[in-house]
């Protein structure tokens, strides 16, 4: 079974300081992760995915298959990233094999 | 391109009550799925699709019931709306990359 954990509900950071959203996971296999990210009033969308090693608003987060870890990571946390940040995982290579998100964590960017 | 609609944004129901909750989608794409998304608790797969004719049970299909004539359609359908099925709805669908194009939601109320 596939499982996506996400141990912060809420994650309060000031302006200009680092943010780590953590995520850690449980599968067999080798698994596709994701960041998506949900804005105030807005749809889900994909943030960024490891596969693609890239850097997405000043975020990044690296593959962990030690740790089983994909935390996101970003190094001055601005106003506009306040919102809510869903982990998500995928057994199969496209996404075909249903994606299973972790519970999600809200951060709050203060001034 | 529109990618992934939803119908209806926000819905009253009476208790016992039946609804279909309806997803388009205009990117060909073979995979489809439906979540619910509870405070505190991320996203539950409901139910998903891999194609037209195909479906199959996500982690809390009790209560719900799909369909999927189509590419572009795959409709969720509430039968006996119970207080329990208060959520907020999200029907996705899947590049073959992986990266999942949400809905707006659908927020729901049973009452």
């Amino acid at each position: 079974a596939q499982r996506v954990t996400q141990p912060e509900k809420l994650l309060s950071v000031f302006k200009g300081a680092p943010v780590e959203l953590k995520c850690n996971y449980s599968y067999s296999g080798s698994p596709e992760l994701f960041w998506y990210v949900q804005y105030s009033r807005q749809r889900l969308q994909l943030l960024l995915r490891h596969i693609s090693r890239e850097s997405i608003k000043g975020f990044t987060a690296d593959l962990n298959k030690g740790e089983t870890s994909f935390h996101l990571k970003k190094p001055f946390a601005q106003e506009e990233d306040s919102a809510m940040y869903y982990c998500a995982l995928s057994g199969r290579p496209g996404g075909g094999n249903k994606l299973t998100f972790g519970t999600g964590t809200q951060l709050k960017v203060e001034l | 391109n529109a990618g992934v609609t939803q119908t209806p944004k926000f819905r009253i129901l009476k208790i016992g009550q039946s609804m279909t909750l309806q997803c388009t989608q205009d990117m060909n794409h073979n995979y489809m799925y439906w979540y619910r998304q509870d405070p505190g608790m991320g996203l539950k797969l409901i139910y998903y699709s891999v194609g037209a004719g195909i479906t199959d049970k996500g982690e809390v299909p009790n209560g719900y019931n799909v369909s999927r004539s189509t590419t572009e359609d795959f409709p969720l359908r509430l039968e006996l709306a119970a207080p329990s099925q208060t959520s907020v709805y999200f029907c996705a669908s899947p590049t073959p990359s992986g990266e999942a194009f949400f809905g707006q939601g659908t927020r729901l109320t049973v009452v």
